[in-house]
């Protein structure tokens, strides 16, 4: 089944304590991106990455780290979190051709106290 | 820079009737554009896609209408049912998607 998983799918932490939130596609894709969903402001995009070993800031990409070693895989890192990074956060993937959807996983809900 | 919006956060219709949805996009060079739903606990699900060179597409109950004259794109949903009940995000894509802050549907009983 095509999909994008990511892990964990609840997560709540301490203030300065690294975490990783990893997402993995089976669908080949070249283009990953991670996307941040708050109240009325919709999905905003962290970093995005064309291919293996190349990634670019988003929106909103401060705070965080990403990195695309293999084509499958693309964590999210935040070294030292933050209350104002507790939101949804939303891993998609998709084909590197003008017309494509992109597919979502189930999005991870980070709680940073 | 480019921004995609909805023009109301929140929709109320009968079951029964028919939704229509709206969304405002500002890049004029996006050359595909989605629609997605997104159910409570879930991620965004496709819906629907349009490409530039066309105005209107239909599906099963729904259809894309697109008027690239004033950046302008909407969602119908024909009888909505209980189930259509969700937040919908218009989507452009030119070198990257772009997503508007989303419109909540409810479906009234």
């Amino acid at each position: 089944e095509a999909q994008v998983t990511q892990n964990p799918r609840y997560l709540i932490t301490v203030t300065g304590k690294k975490l990783t939130v990893t997402c993995s596609q089976n669908m080949n894709h070249e283009y990953m991106s991670w996307y941040r969903q708050d109240p009325g402001l919709g999905l905003r995009q962290i970093y995005y990455s064309m291919n293996v070993e190349v990634t670019d800031k988003g929106d909103v990409p401060e705070g965080y780290k990403v990195s695309r070693k293999e084509k499958r895989n693309f964590p999210l890192i935040l070294e030292s979190p933050s209350p104002n990074q507790t939101s949804l956060y939303f891993c998609a993937s998709w084909r590197w051709v003008s017309h494509t959807e992109a597919f979502f996983g189930q999005g991870t809900r980070l709680t940073v106290v | 820079g480019e921004s995609v919006g909805l023009h109301l956060p929140t929709l109320s219709v009968q079951e029964g009737d028919n939704s229509i949805i709206n969304c405002a996009y500002s890049n004029s060079a996006s050359d595909y554009f989605i629609w997605y739903k997104q159910e409570s606990g879930k991620g965004p699900q496709f819906i629907i896609d349009i490409r530039s060179n066309m105005d209107k597409r239909q599906g099963q109950r729904v259809t894309v209408l697109l008027n690239k004259t004033v950046k302008h794109l909407s969602l119908q949903i024909a009888a909505t049912q209980p189930g259509d009940s969700a937040v919908y995000f218009c989507a452009e894509y030119g070198q990257n998607f772009v997503f508007g802050p989303g419109t909540r549907l409810s479906v009234l009983p």
